[in-house]
C-alpha cells in the first residue's frame, strides 16, 4: 500500500510570497499519476495539477508542480489572497487504487 | 461543462445502508475515458477514495478501496446518466461529506470534476 505524506502540515505566509509544499510517497509513484488539489472551506476539491507538472484547465501559471519517484513538490509563486486553502496530493496505481495525502494548509501570516 | 450532483438522505441509522446517487450532466457515464467515483471526507479531515465504476461498453466494472470493499457497491444507470453508491452496515465512523467525481483518463487520472458534496450523518 502506498502512503502519501505531506509537509508541512501548515504553512503560514504573506501574500506575494512563494509556497513550497511537499508530498512524499512510501513507494515510487509514476509521474503520470500524481495530482494536486486545492480545497477551500465548504467547497469540493479542485484539480490544479495532474501528471506531476501539468496545470488543469483555468489554473494560473503561478502554480507549478515537479518531482519524481517518491518526492513531489507543488510551488505557488506570488501568493494571491484566493490561494490560501488546503492542498492535497493524490496518487493512482497501487492499493488502494487511488489515495490522497493528509493535506497542507496554506494560511495567511 | 460537466456537472455532477449528489442526492440522497442526509441521515442514516447505524447498521443501515447509506445510498447516494450522482446525476451527471455535460458528459455521459458511457464515456470509456473516465471513471465515475465516490470520495468522502469526515469533518475536518482528509479525503478518502471509496470506489469507482468504469463502463467498458458491455458492463460497468467497479473497483473499491480495500478498506471498504466488503460493504460498498457502486453501480451505473446509463439510461438516467447516473451512478450510485451503497454502503451497508454503517456506523458513526461513516459520517462524512460524500462527493461524486469524474476521473479523467486525459488528465492523468485526476479527479477533474466534482459534485458539491452531501453531508451524511449516521445517528439513531
Amino acid at each position: 500500500e502506498i502512503v502519501l505524506t505531506q509537509s508541512p502540515g501548515t504553512l503560514s505566509l504573506s501574500p506575494g510570497h512563494t509556497a513550497t509544499l511537499s508530498c512524499r510517497a512510501s513507494q515510487s509513484v509514476s509521474t503520470t499519476w500524481l495530482s494536486w488539489y486545492q480545497q477551500k472551506p465548504g467547497q469540493a476539491p479542485r484539480l490544479i495539477i495532474y501528471s506531476t507538472s501539468n496545470r488543469a484547465t483555468g489554473i494560473p501559471d503561478r502554480f507549478s508542480g515537479s518531482g519524481s519517484g517518491t518526492d513531489f513538490t507543488l510551488t505557488i509563486s506570488r501568493l494571491e489572497p484566493e490561494d490560501f486553502a488546503v492542498y492535497y496530493c493524490q496518487q493512482y496505481g497501487n492499493t488502494p487504487e487511488f489515495s490522497f495525502g493528509p493535506g497542507t494548509t496554506v494560511d495567511i501570516k | 461543462q460537466v456537472q455532477l450532483q449528489e442526492s440522497g438522505p442526509g441521515l442514516v441509522k447505524p447498521s443501515q445502508t447509506l445510498s447516494l446517487t450522482c446525476t451527471v450532466s455535460g458528459d455521459s457515464v458511457d464515456n470509456r475515458n473516465a471513471y465515475w467515483s465516490w470520495v468522502r471526507q469526515p469533518a475536518g479531515t482528509g479525503l478518502e477514495w471509496i470506489g469507482h465504476i468504469y463502463n467498458t461498453g458491455v458492463s460497468g466494472v467497479p473497483n473499491y478501496n480495500p478498506s471498504l470493499r466488503s460493504r460498498v457497491t457502486v453501480s451505473l444507470d446509463t439510461a438516467k446518466n447516473q451512478f450510485s453508491l451503497n454502503l451497508n452496515s454503517v456506523t458513526a465512523a461513516d459520517t462524512a461529506t460524500y462527493y461524486c467525481a469524474r476521473v479523467a483518463f486525459w488528465n492523468g487520472l485526476g479527479f477533474d470534476s466534482w459534485g458539491q458534496g452531501t453531508l451524511v450523518t449516521v445517528s439513531s
